[in-house]
């Protein structure tokens, strides 16, 4: 069974870091691109960034880019998000997601196939 | 970045009717689009990627079409269980954006 669990969230003040974990297990973890997804309480999603197979290509939204950065340990079947300079604006959940092939972050036919359970994260003073 | 605008917002609708949900790129997307449904409290499910192509498992009173810029998805037969949000999504380029969501609301 396809599994994407994340950990790592909580209440944060701003300016402070955190880091988001995502374990990945029942499928082949390096074989996969992979995302984290962001949503305001009742409002939208964001697509915040994404990650290769390889790490070889990395995208990210206009409103994090400079502060977060996404990695993936394939070993250790496991994604991360480390967040930088964090504001009151970041406050989310926070999902985890496999893509549905190894494409890289352009022209890709598949979407994100599996998420997790989502992942509070607070900014506030 | 591309920007994906989706109408209506919201709409009302009873069981049985059918539905249309249209999604527009800011430029064009080929065929690079995905459709995904999300039920309060849950994470999202995607239902449809490139643009057609229905999922393992989504039933198929859903269906998708479209490239370009304009895109639509459909359920030809609206159930209780789809009441829901759905977004479409660009994976022409990063940063992959959602559309803002159509809320499907009961009649």
């Amino acid at each position: 069974e396809v599994q994407v669990v994340e950990s790592g969230g909580g209440l944060v003040q701003p300016g402070r870091s955190l880091r988001l974990s995502c374990t990945a297990s029942g499928f082949r973890f390096d074989a996969y691109a992979m995302h984290w997804v962001r949503q305001v309480p009742g409002k939208g999603l964001e697509w915040v960034s994404g990650i290769s197979w390889n790490s070889g290509n990395i995208g990210y939204a206009d409103s994090v880019k400079g502060r977060f950065t996404i990695s993936r340990d394939n070993a250790k079947n496991s994604l991360y998000l480390q967040m930088d300079s964090l504001r009151p604006e970041d406050t989310a959940f926070y999902y985890c997601g496999k893509d549905g092939s190894a494409c890289s972050l352009d022209s890709c036919y598949s979407g994100i196939e599996f998420w997790g359970q989502g992942n509070l994260v607070t900014v506030s003073s | 970045d591309i920007q994906m605008t989706q109408s209506p917002s919201s709409l009302s609708a009873s069981v049985g009717d059918r539905v249309t949900i249209t999604c527009r790129a800011s430029q064009s997307i080929g065929s690079y689009l995905n459709w995904y449904q999300q039920k309060p409290g849950k994470a999202p499910n995607l239902l449809i990627s490139g643009p057609s192509s229905l999922q393992s498992g989504v039933p198929s009173r859903f269906s998708g079409s479209g490239s370009g810029t304009d895109f639509t998805l459909t359920i030809s037969s609206l159930q209780p269980e789809d009441f829901a949000t759905y977004y479409c999504q660009q994976t022409y380029s990063a940063p992959r954006t959602f559309g803002q969501g159509t809320r499907v609301e009961i009649k």
